[in-house]
């Protein structure tokens, strides 16, 4: 699976909406972009994911350059809730050969929502 | 809809001692993963189980070992605690035939070994 690269740490004010970059430039064809977010001691939280369409759930959108070097994710109004660390992760879908189907997590972004 | 839920919630053992942990996974879902998280650190997963057999394994020693039960629950269980196995635990349910597989993440265990 390709690797990605993210800031280490963002802020964002209350209600505003956070951007969030991920790069992967070595991105495959068949490879999906996945996001989680991890609040503390928890479990990470599956967020979106997307192949190269952009795309919206009711948690965040995906927006993906046509290119598929890097991606956004986008919390449209954030609240202090959304306080977290953010994983971008790249991943081969099943049975295409590509490596374990373990999720390979990096460090992520710490995202601080201030009041 | 239960989501994936995982016993017990922490746990403490010593060093040279064997633990055993729980996951039950999202209603639906057939396929278990497990992952360990050191403090600070991301997950790194351990192995994967689906019709009661392992999947794929990621680079965790022997001491790791688990199982799927016909119900699709699993247990992780490691052997001969180290103090470097302290961790919090975290298991993950998809369904394998779902060509994206997204895996769906319980509250994890957090094992202290001292």
């Amino acid at each position: 699976d390709a690797k990605t690269t993210q800031p280490p740490s963002m802020d964002c004010a209350e209600g505003r909406a956070a951007n969030l970059p991920c790069n992967h430039s070595t991105i495959s064809g068949n490879e999906y972009v996945y996001w989680y977010r991890q609040i503390h001691s928890q479990g990470p939280q599956y967020i979106i994911h997307g192949l190269k369409n952009n795309e919206t759930n009711e948690m965040a959108s995906l927006i993906i350059t046509e290119d598929r070097k890097s991606s956004t994710l986008i919390l449209p109004h954030a609240t202090l809730r959304d306080t977290a660390v953010y994983y971008c992760i790249v991943r081969s879908p099943m049975y295409s050969g590509g490596g374990a189907d373990g999720l390979t997590f990096g460090k992520g972004t710490h995202l601080i929502i201030q009041p | 809809d239960a989501g994936v839920t995982q016993s017990p919630t922490h746990l403490i053992k010593t060093r040279g001692q064997q633990v055993t942990l729980r996951c039950s996974p999202k209603s639906g879902h057939d396929t278990v993963s497990w992952y360990q998280q050191a403090l600070g650190q991301g997950p790194q997963f351990i192995f994967q189980y689906y019709e009661e057999e392992e999947r794929q394994r990621g680079n965790f020693p022997d001491r790791f070992s688990g199982h799927q039960f016909p119900n699709y629950s699993s247990e992780l269980n490691v052997n001969a605690l180290l103090l470097g196995d302290s961790a919090l635990y975290l298991c993950a349910s998809s369904f394998l035939r779902d060509f994206q597989e997204t895996q769906y993440f319980g509250p994890g265990t957090r094992l202290l070994v001292l």
